[in-house]
């Protein structure tokens, strides 16, 4: 069965810090996925990560893929509030040539002005 | 056009009522999907359809029954529902259910259900 880990499922922290979000999965995928999810909205994608050794950024959010150890990070660089939000890294697995994503629990980020 | 579209955005119904959700792309995907999300919880995959035949159902109630009339429409019909099913229903789609490089998932802003 597939598992996806996130920690920490929560997150408080003060503007201008730096920290990193874990997600490991139990099972071979070659593509990973960072949502960001606004209180009562829908998922917004943030990075698609599709081969071992993978990093993307954007703004101040750097996301990266280690197929090998099943593992992704999602680094935030000098947090601000704009930034507090609940994120989601989801595991695409394929199925029977089908494709399955499952989610993370989320890591709910509470950025202190 | 990177956009899912779902209606209505808002739903409430009575136990006995029969309703629908709609989820509606035009990027040519081949997979679309719908997930339950509960407040303060992941999103759960319910079904998956793969060139319009449904792959994946996750053991869901038969309260609860996709449609896919064609690659660009995907429904949930909803029948004799429970409170406990009142949650946000996402649909999204990707390019290729079989596994092709540079898939993405698109998500839909949701339909949130309050079942009375």
């Amino acid at each position: 069965e597939l598992k996806v880990e996130q920690n920490p499922l929560f997150l408080s922290m003060q503007e201008g810090k730096n920290y990193t979000i874990y997600c490991n999965y139990s099972t071979t995928s070659d593509r990973l996925y960072w949502y960001r999810q606004d209180p009562g909205k829908s998922l917004e994608s943030l990075f698609v990560l599709l081969s071992n050794g993978a990093v993307k950024q954007e703004g101040r959010l750097m996301a990266s893929l280690d197929t090998k150890a099943r593992l992704s990070t999602l680094h935030i660089t000098a947090a601000v509030h704009d930034l507090s939000a609940t994120y989601f890294c989801a595991v695409d697995i394929n199925m029977n040539r089908d494709d399955k994503i499952i989610f993370g629990k989320g890591t709910r980020l509470h950025i202190l002005p | 056009d990177t956009e899912v579209t779902q209606t209505p955005k808002h739903l409430v119904m009575g136990m006995t009522n029969k309703k629908s959700l709609k989820c509606e792309q035009h990027m040519g995907h081949r997979a679309m999907y719908w997930y339950k999300q509960k407040a303060k919880k992941p999103p759960e995959l319910m079904f998956v359809y793969s060139y319009e035949k449904l792959s994946i159902n996750e053991s869901v109630p038969s309260r609860f029954s996709p449609e896919c009339p064609n690659s660009s429409l995907l429904n949930l019909h909803l029948h004799a529902l429970q409170p406990e099913d009142s949650a946000l229903y996402l649909c999204a789609s990707s390019q290729d259910p079989r596994g092709a490089q540079n898939t993405e998932a698109f998500f839909g802003q949701g339909t949130r259900l309050t079942v009375v």
